[in-house]
């Protein structure tokens, strides 16, 4: 089956430092990923679409200058958070569809993000 | 009104018991629904889509009913490894640009 993969699996940082995630796809091509966020005990929050060769798409309320995604290419997908604050610690986890708009989403295996 | 509705649980049921969650949503335009399953601390991972007609996969059954915007999962003879928080998903429009949206999940512990 489909499978996307995501590094890290968790991270541990200081308020203020930057923290990359990256996701792959790794058997099938993905023009657009999706990152969502999910604080304990709460429901999966979209974030943004990443889009293969163009700007992401965000969510209202979200901050497109902090959390920085690029899709450079058909498998990768990056969301960096910057000058990350303890209220940035959550579950961030991306995802793909592997056959077409309306299959079901394949998730990453998400990161675990706290900022000290 | 929350788009998508669950009851968060726990459901705490003994081994081998059936079980069902209900899930409503609030945009009669909803095209798609899929059931997912999230282990603690993990990513969520798809059980499976709920189809107009209603599916079955080995032990669980999905059921749609577009009149009254609700979705159901049953799950017979109950195994303790099904303890997991079941996700209610929904895709608003056909090919809507995938923005699904998540219920708050149902907690279900299998004891023995």
């Amino acid at each position: 089956g489909a499978v996307v993969s995501q590094h890290p699996s968790w991270v541990i940082c200081k308020s203020g430092t930057s923290v990359k995630i990256e996701c792959r796809s790794l058997d099938f091509q993905a023009t657009t990923m999706f990152w969502y966020r999910q604080f304990p005990k709460q429901s999966l929050m979209l974030m943004a679409t990443s889009n293969e060769g163009s700007k992401a798409t965000y969510e209202q309320g979200v901050e497109k200058d902090k959390f920085l995604i690029n899709h450079a290419s058909l498998t990768l997908s990056t969301l960096t958070v910057t000058s990350a604050h303890p209220e940035d610690s959550s579950f961030y986890i991306c995802s793909a569809n592997s056959q077409g708009p309306n299959s079901p989403l394949h998730f990453g295996n998400g990161t675990r993000l706290t900022v000290t | 009104r929350k788009e998508v509705e669950q009851d968060p649980g726990p459901f705490n049921v003994p081994e081998g018991a059936t079980v069902a969650f209900n899930c409503t949503y609030s945009n009669s335009a909803s095209q798609s629904f899929f059931w997912y399953r999230q282990d603690c601390r993990k990513e969520p991972k798809l059980l499976m889509s709920v189809y107009s007609s209603g599916n079955e996969d080995g032990r669980f059954t999905a059921q749609l009913n577009r009149a009254s915007q609700y979705i159901s999962l049953l799950i017979r003879d109950s195994k303790l490894s099904d303890s997991a928080t079941y996700l209610c998903v929904v895709r608003p429009f056909t090919g809507g640009g995938n923005k699904l949206t998540f219920g708050t999940g149902t907690q279900l512990k299998v004891e023995l």
